[in-house]
């Protein structure tokens, strides 16, 4: 199956400080990425469509200005988690649908961030 | 608003049993439905899609089928074992954006 990464799988970041968190497709070009939150014991949350070239897309609820979005590339999405606080440790997963007869969703491995 | 439901929340069996898990939506216009596993801490691994025409789809111990019309699908798994502890997701895709909206998830426990 295509394969997504992230980086890093893990980061403890003080109060205040901004943290960024890379979602890569490294067999595909996906101009659609996805980041989801997950709480422990929680389904998937979903936050935001990265579009690459233009804007993302922001799910209800989901404050723009706190979780920056950038799709620099066909194969990149960044996630900044902006003067974080401890209720934004969470898992953050992002996707990329590789498109195609199948049409699935490939997930990357995730990042937990936890915030002191 | 569709709605993913999963049933049940947890489950408990031993080795070699044959087991199913149920999800159901509420809205039947769904463009695909896709059925995931996810370890402890670990992002989600694709098991089976199976597309909205389709009636069901296999691989290895693992079978997915689709009832779009009653609203449901069910995961079958064959001659469960121990590294098939894991929490099964399925979720359904309404249309064109790729946007996936998922079930809360069974997590499995298989005991040797």
């Amino acid at each position: 199956g295509a394969v997504v990464s992230q980086h890093p799988s893990w980061v403890i970041c003080k109060s205040g400080t901004s943290v960024k968190i890379e979602c890569r497709s490294l067999d595909f070009q996906a101009t659609t990425m996805f980041w989801y939150r997950q709480f422990p014991k929680q389904s998937l949350m979903l936050m935001a469509t990265s579009n690459e070239g233009s804007k993302a897309t922001y799910e209800q609820g989901v404050e723009k200005d706190k979780f920056l979005i950038n799709h620099a590339s066909l194969t990149l999405s960044t996630l900044t988690v902006t003067s974080a606080h401890p209720e934004d440790s969470s898992f953050y997963i992002c996707s990329a649908p590789r498109a195609g007869a199948s049409n699935e969703q490939f997930f990357g491995p995730g990042t937990r961030l936890t915030v002191l | 608003k569709q709605e993913v439901t999963q049933i049940p929340a947890a489950l408990s069996v031993p080795e070699g049993e044959n087991l199913v898990l149920n999800c159901s939506f509420t809205d039947s216009a769904i463009y695909n439905l896709q059925w995931f596993r996810q370890d402890p801490g670990k992002g989600l691994t694709s098991l089976l899609l199976i597309q909205s025409s389709q009636r069901e789809q296999t691989s290895g111990r693992l079978n997915a089928s689709l009832d779009k019309s009653s609203g449901r699908s069910t995961l079958y798994i064959a001659a469960s074992q121990p590294g098939d502890s894991a929490t099964y997701l399925c979720a359904v895709r309404m249309d064109s954006s790729y946007k996936l909206i998922f079930g809360s998830g069974t997590r499995l426990l298989v005991r040797p």
